[in-house]
């Protein structure tokens, strides 16, 4: 499979509890990018890796995320003391340059109980 | 403002029309455009890029953009029902004074083509 790969697809989870998701971009993509998407809205910025650096993230991401990238290929991104806004669908893509657009992976849903 | 606006819908055409669907941005740096396609429960899918005003045309999708207006748009010829989806336009706007950027998405369009 040479798509972006996402881990769990699904995660339920009781408010408080730490979450951590895992994304295995495209092997040959050096740029890797969290989003977040909730029901009725387009997908929002969160984060952004080139290699393993991480070179921005979002006013949107609280303390409590914190994402990595070691050796600039899979990347994951916790979520600490998870509260119930924190449900949503968490998607990373992958690309050479956000010139020519982004692969995205099935994402992963969140449900925060 | 929002920095990628995308026209309010529900939008629904009978199989067979053209969809239209309008996109404008206020970054006046943005380079690049995008339309991505989102079946319900599945992630985005890249169906058409465009980086110079004008037309671009891909099967029966043709993208149009009109950079002085800050405006980008998708037109769906021969509707099918498969067509049914949410549209999401997607413009990347540089980081900063970087070389680099993201992509922000506008809210999404959602199309209904019905038989």
């Amino acid at each position: 499979d040479t798509g972006v790969s996402q881990d769990p697809r699904h995660k339920i989870t009781k408010r408080g509890q730490n979450v951590t998701f895992r994304c295995d971009p495209i092997s040959e993509h050096n740029r890797l990018y969290w989003y977040r998407q909730t029901l009725g809205q387009g997908p929002e910025f969160l984060t952004y890796f080139q290699n393993e650096a991480q070179l921005e993230k979002s006013r949107l991401l609280s303390d409590r995320f914190s994402a990595e990238r070691p050796k600039g290929s899979f990347s994951t991104l916790e979520i600490q003391r998870t509260e119930q806004g924190d449900s949503a669908m968490y998607l990373c893509a992958s690309s050479f340059s956000a010139n020519y657009g982004y692969t995205f992976g099935s994402g992963t849903r969140l449900t925060v109980v | 403002q929002k920095e990628v606006e995308q026209n309010s819908g529900p939008l629904s055409v009978p199989e067979g029309a053209i969809a239209s669907l309008n996109c404008t941005y206020s970054d006046r740096g943005s380079q690049s455009f995008f339309w991505y396609r989102q079946y319900s429960g599945k992630s985005p899918e890249l169906i058409m890029f465009i980086y110079s005003n004008g037309d671009k045309e891909d099967g029966r999708f043709t993208a149009q953009l009109n950079k002085a207006s800050q405006y980008v748009s998708l037109l769906i010829r021969d509707s099918q029902p498969s067509d049914s989806a949410t549209y999401l336009c997607a413009v990347n706007i540089p980081i900063g004074g970087t070389s680099y950027g993201k992509l922000t998405f506008g809210q999404g369009t959602i199309l209904t083509v019905h038989p």
